[in-house]
């Protein structure tokens, strides 16, 4: 079967760094998203790899390697506003994205 | 403003009733798709189209179906709601699965609530 696994919470420090973790396997791959889900709202697009390597976009970062199903979005000088909800989806070879349950980001002052 | 709008935002229903998430959007995208998010769960699809005329099943569509007379409008229907079907449902948009980074752009959501 296909599976996406992320963790179900991290904790981390208002200006710092933290990386979430994401593993996938899937029937095929056609790319990797990273969105983003404030409680009770809709989820925003963050990022999407497609190739191995490193993606950055302003505090966030998302990296690849498709050889180990592996990614993970860095958030680097922590915000209170980044608390919130990140998911990570793959494409799969059916063009279909199959979601990981999401990590719930707290961040402490 | 472009987006995805949904209504109702929130809905309690007695079990066995007939209910319609509504669901339109304005940046005239090609593929639409209805998802439940549940605590604990990835999103998971329900139903999708990829172009107005056309739809198919996605992961956990029993229960569900939907319409695409036109490219701004995709309903959701629960025929008789049963309890399970408790959740958070998000509409969203994309140029289409084929069109490189398929980025979803998603509504506000509407939370129902079976009893």
């Amino acid at each position: 079967g296909q599976n996406i696994d992320q963790p179900t919470e991290m904790t981390a420090t208002e200006g710092a760094i933290v990386q979430i973790n994401c593993t996938y396997q899937t029937s095929g791959f056609n790319g990797l998203f990273w969105y983003q889900q404030h409680a009770g709202e809709a989820p925003t697009f963050l990022s999407y790899n497609v190739l191995d390597g490193l993606e950055e976009k302003g505090r966030f970062s998302s990296f690849l390697s498709r050889s180990k199903g592996y990614s993970y979005l860095l958030l680097k000088e922590l915000q209170m506003k980044d608390s919130a909800s990140y998911l990570c989806a793959v494409s799969d070879s059916n063009y279909q994205l199959i979601w990981g349950a999401g990590t719930k980001l707290i961040i402490k002052p | 403003i472009a987006g995805i709008t949904q209504a109702p935002t929130s809905q309690i229903l007695a079990a066995g009733r007939r209910m319609t998430l509504r669901c339109t959007q304005d940046m005239r995208h090609n593929a639409m798709y209805w998802y439940r998010q549940d605590l604990g769960l990835g999103l998971r699809l329900i139903h999708y189209s990829n172009t107005a005329g056309t739809t198919g099943k996605g992961e956990v569509p029993d229960g569900y179906s939907v319409s695409r007379a036109n490219t701004d409008d995709f309903p959701l229907t629960l025929a008789s709601a049963v309890p399970s079907q408790t959740s958070v449902y998000f509409c969203a948009s994309s140029t289409g699965p084929l069109s490189g980074a398929n980025v979803l752009t998603f509504g506000a959501g509407s939370r129902l609530t079976v009893l």
